[in-house]
Parts: C-alpha cells; sequence; structure tokens
C-alpha cells in the first residue's frame, strides 16, 4: 500500500463545477499537510496547507481528517485556470523526516 | 516569500558532458534542500535529500557518484550530472525547507525545474 494515495482522475468537469479530491496516507506519524498544484511541465507550486479545523482560501477549502488519515480539498466554482495536477503531500517523522508527494490527481476544466 | 530560484532553466548537450545545476533559496535559509527528478506523465521522484554542511542522503536505485549533490552554504545546493547520457534526460527539480524549528512542518517550495536533454 502506497503511503499516501490520491486518485489519479482525471477528473473532466465543466466550468463552475465544484470538485473535490480525495487523499489517504497510511503513516500515523505524518505531522503537516499541504496541497500542491503542478501545471503541465512546471514545478509544483504550493497551494494551501491543511489543518484539522479546516482551511479555506477563497474558492479553495482543505480538510484533514486525522482519525480517518484522510485530507480533501475543494474547488468551487471550477475555472479554466484551476486546470492542472493536484497533488497531496504528508510531512511524517519516523525516526527521519520525510516528505511523501502523492502521484496526483489530473483535472480538466472545460468551457 | 520563499522563492527557490533554480538554475539554469534548460540545458541540451552531448552525451558525456557532465551538468551542473545549482538552487538556491533567495529569502530564507535552508537547512535541508531536496532533489527530485520527473519524467513526462510521472510523478516527482526523490533522487537525494542534500543537508547543509554534510553529505547528501540518496533514495535507493540512485547513483551518488553519478549525481553529485554539494550543499555548501544555508542558501545553495548544487546537483551535478557526470557523464550525462541520453536516459539521465529529465525534469530536475529542486526544492527547499526553512530552519523555522527543527520540525517537519514547513512546506517544501521548488525552483523553476530544469529541463535536461542529452544528444
Amino acid at each position: 500500500r502506497k503511503e499516501v494515495e490520491q486518485d489519479p482522475g482525471p477528473f473532466n468537469v465543466p466550468e463552475g463545477a465544484t470538485v473535490a479530491f480525495n487523499c489517504t496516507y497510511s503513516n500515523s506519524a505524518s505531522q503537516s499537510f499541504f496541497w500542491y498544484r503542478q501545471d503541465c511541465r512546471k514545478e509544483p507550486k504550493l497551494l494551501m496547507s491543511v489543518y484539522s479545523s479546516g482551511n479555506e482560501d477563497g474558492r479553495f477549502t482543505a480538510q484533514l481528517n486525522r482519525a480517518s488519515q484522510y485530507i480533501s480539498l475543494l474547488i468551487r466554482d471550477s475555472k479554466l485556470s484551476d486546470s492542472a495536477t493536484y497533488l497531496c503531500v504528508v510531512n511524517m517523522n519516523t525516526g527521519g523526516f520525510k516528505t511523501i508527494f502523492g502521484a496526483g490527481t489530473r483535472l480538466f476544466v472545460k468551457a | 516569500g520563499a522563492v527557490v530560484s533554480q538554475h539554469p532553466s534548460r540545458v541540451i548537450c552531448k552525451s558525456g558532458t557532465s551538468v551542473k545545476i545549482e538552487c538556491r533559496s533567495l529569502d530564507f535559509q535552508a537547512t535541508t534542500m531536496f532533489w527530485y527528478r520527473q519524467f513526462p506523465k510521472q510523478s516527482l521522484m526523490l533522487m537525494a535529500t542534500s543537508n547543509e554542511g554534510s553529505k547528501a542522503t540518496y533514495e535507493q536505485g540512485v547513483e551518488k557518484d553519478k549525481f553529485l549533490i554539494n550543499h555548501a552554504s544555508l542558501t545553495l545546493s548544487t546537483l551535478t550530472v557526470t557523464s550525462a547520457h541520453p536516459e539521465d534526460s529529465s525534469f530536475y527539480i529542486c526544492s527547499a525547507r526553512g530552519t523555522e524549528g527543527r520540525n517537519s512542518n514547513q512546506p517544501q517550495h521548488f525552483g523553476d525545474g530544469t529541463r535536461l536533454s542529452i544528444l
């Protein structure tokens, strides 16, 4: 089982749609959580951190459920420019610090 | 804040050439920098973790003599691909994490990446 798992998609949605991505992690020693966005042939860019209390930034809402070891990202009112790959990222301390990247979920937003 | 600069952004060279890639944290100090490689339509693959003032930690299957890493200061890490061959062609990306507390709760910030093409 992978340490961080994401639905690879692709998700094909029309503009204006609400789309949700899920991510699960297997190691309970995981300490901090992030969503990154990666455009084609570009580097990943930090989208937002994820907290148990939830984190909202405009149209984006991230949520963490430690009991279920589950992270989510909700995008409301999708824009064409939201088309990208979304990476779930987990930092953990297992005798040494380690960052695990999910394989990413591909999103296509169409007009 | 948290800007990471990577240079060069694109390299095209002949087989057998050694290529040096620089990764700089511009507005913060980074005790730890990471080097990744990404092939088309595949996930990021961590190659090595670079710690300032000490030897890099390489992931399994990554040849340390092939991919030389130097992290001589808190703002600069370099990756040298020695005697590069066509199979080394890939997108190389560095990232850096700040020094705020010796914990893992800081996110990584990525450089723009270097697209390496070996002919």
